[in-house]
């Protein structure tokens, strides 16, 4: 079974601009979230999607939003871009999380760096 | 809330010695644990996870840890260190939240392996 993909692999962007990042979770998984990972912050819940719904969010600006497709594909987009938003941008799936003990499974990243 | 402490962000062994992560966590109820592991410009990768069913949990790789409750740790023990362990380790705890869980993630520990 093919494991957790995420393009792009590399973005770089200016600020100002905005960015769409896309995450393909393991087929058959249902819930999708997103991780920042920087180095002063480490690693920080974004958001989570199940069955196209967000329905948790960390605290994050309103600049960071995203979407879950009905194949359970997701986005996540940043807007007006800053330099502090430079991090490695991680996806992870699992085929439902509304147990705590459910496995979630990463990808490899999507490394975002702002000039 | 939920929260989980790294007790060191470096730890250095020689290669065929045993090694210590050491992670303790904060909880109101019982916790679901995990340990993942990241190596340079990768994703996560699971090593194990406590659930409540065995309080010695055996991973991947050779790994395993030890839920105890009275310490409120969860060490990750290997007992001989090989090149290919180096890598940074990561101390999670699952919380459910709004009908599904979101990760907390402990600051990371580098584990560098010498000859």
């Amino acid at each position: 079974k093919a494991g957790v993909t995420q393009t792009p692999r590399y973005l770089i962007k200016t600020r100002g601009q905005q960015v769409t990042l896309s995450c393909s979770p393991i087929s058959g998984h249902r819930s999708v979230s997103w991780y920042q990972q920087t180095p002063g912050q480490g690693l920080q819940f974004l958001f989570e999607y199940f069955s196209e719904t967000q329905r948790n969010k960390g605290n994050f600006p309103g600049r960071f939003s995203g979407r879950q497709f009905s194949n359970s594909r997701s986005e996540m987009n940043v807007s007006t871009l800053e330099l502090g938003d430079s991090a490695l941008y991680l996806c992870a799936s699992s085929l439902v999380t509304s147990r705590s003990h459910d496995t979630q499974y990463f990808g490899p990243g999507t490394r975002l760096t702002v000039l | 809330a939920q929260s989980v402490t790294q007790l060191d962000s470096h730890v250095s062994v020689s290669e065929g010695t045993p090694v210590l992560l050491r992670c303790n966590y904060s909880s109101s109820y019982s916790p679901s644990l995990f340990w993942y592991v990241q190596h340079p410009n990768k994703g996560l990768q699971l090593l194990l996870k406590y659930t409540s069913a065995a309080t010695l949990v055996k991973g991947i790789n050779g790994f395993e840890a030890e839920f105890k409750k009275s310490e409120t740790s969860f060490h990750l023990t290997k007992p001989s260190a090989h090149m290919s362990d180096a890598a940074e380790y990561f101390c999670v705890v699952s919380v459910t939240q709004g009908g599904g869980n979101k990760l907390t993630f402990g600051t990371g520990t580098q584990l560098k392996v010498e000859l």
